[in-house]
């Protein structure tokens, strides 16, 4: 059973430009969220998807902006790129209702490393 | 506002010893604490989770304790080994309905267990 998988690892872009990042759930998850993580910090929650709708944001800026597709892998775009958006890009999924009391778990991928220069 | 913080930033053992990480979050509404642990070069990974209805957990070598009214949780782990090396993350996540939650980070907590 493949877990959280993002694409791709790593991704230099230059001030100014767009870039989107891929994530694929985990087998029977059906919610995405993204998050970005700084170095040296903990991950900041971007945007949740789930049935293809954004259902929560972040304190971003709506140069980033996502999409979720019907087999409910995800897209993160962002635009026109700062300095300051280089980063750990995390993907994580989970169901979007419990089916049991252990429910809420999120899983994350192994992230896309975005470096702007 | 919602805010998790995370003591102590960096921690050193001796293999064999125990280490313990403390968080404290804001929001009395939040109701999921998950742990995670963050190798170099990868994603973070859930290690151990409890809920707002239980004061305990424990699996293995790691246990987890939450005080509701302090608004506290704790990561204990015993026996450390030098493979329990990795940076930690404390999280909560606040109420929302019956559906998975956005979760908030702490600053997370470098554990260094020396051979």
């Amino acid at each position: 059973d493949a877990g959280v998988t993002q694409s791709p690892t790593h991704l230099i872009k230059t001030r100014g430009q767009q870039v989107t990042l891929r994530c694929s759930p985990k087998s029977g998850h059906d919610t995405v969220s993204w998050y970005q993580q700084a170095l040296g910090q903990g991950p900041q929650f971007i945007f949740q998807y789930y049935e293809e709708e954004e259902r929560q944001r972040g304190n971003f800026p709506d140069r980033f902006s996502g999409h979720q597709f019907p087999n409910y892998s995800s897209e993160l775009n962002v635009n026109a790129l700062l300095l300051g958006d280089s980063a750990l890009y995390l993907c994580a999924s989970s169901p979007w209702t419990p089916k049991h009391s252990s429910g809420y778990e999120q899983y994350f991928g192994p992230g896309t490393r975005l470096t702007v220069t | 506002g919602e805010n998790v913080e995370q003591h102590p930033s960096t921690l050193s053992v001796q293999e064999g010893d125990s280490a313990v990480i403390k968080c404290t979050y804001s929001d009395s509404a939040s109701n999921y604490f998950p742990w995670y642990k963050q190798e170099l070069g990868k994603g973070p990974q859930l290690i151990i989770d409890i809920r707002s209805n239980v004061g305990e957990k424990k699996d293995q070598r790691i246990a987890v304790t939450l005080n509701k009214t302090a608004k506290h949780f704790s990561l204990h782990i015993t026996e450390t080994q030098p493979e329990d090396s990795a940076v930690y993350f404390c999280a909560a996540t606040p109420r929302y309905g019956g559906a998975t939650n956005k979760l908030i980070f702490g600053t997370g907590t470098l554990l260094a267990v020396q051979p």
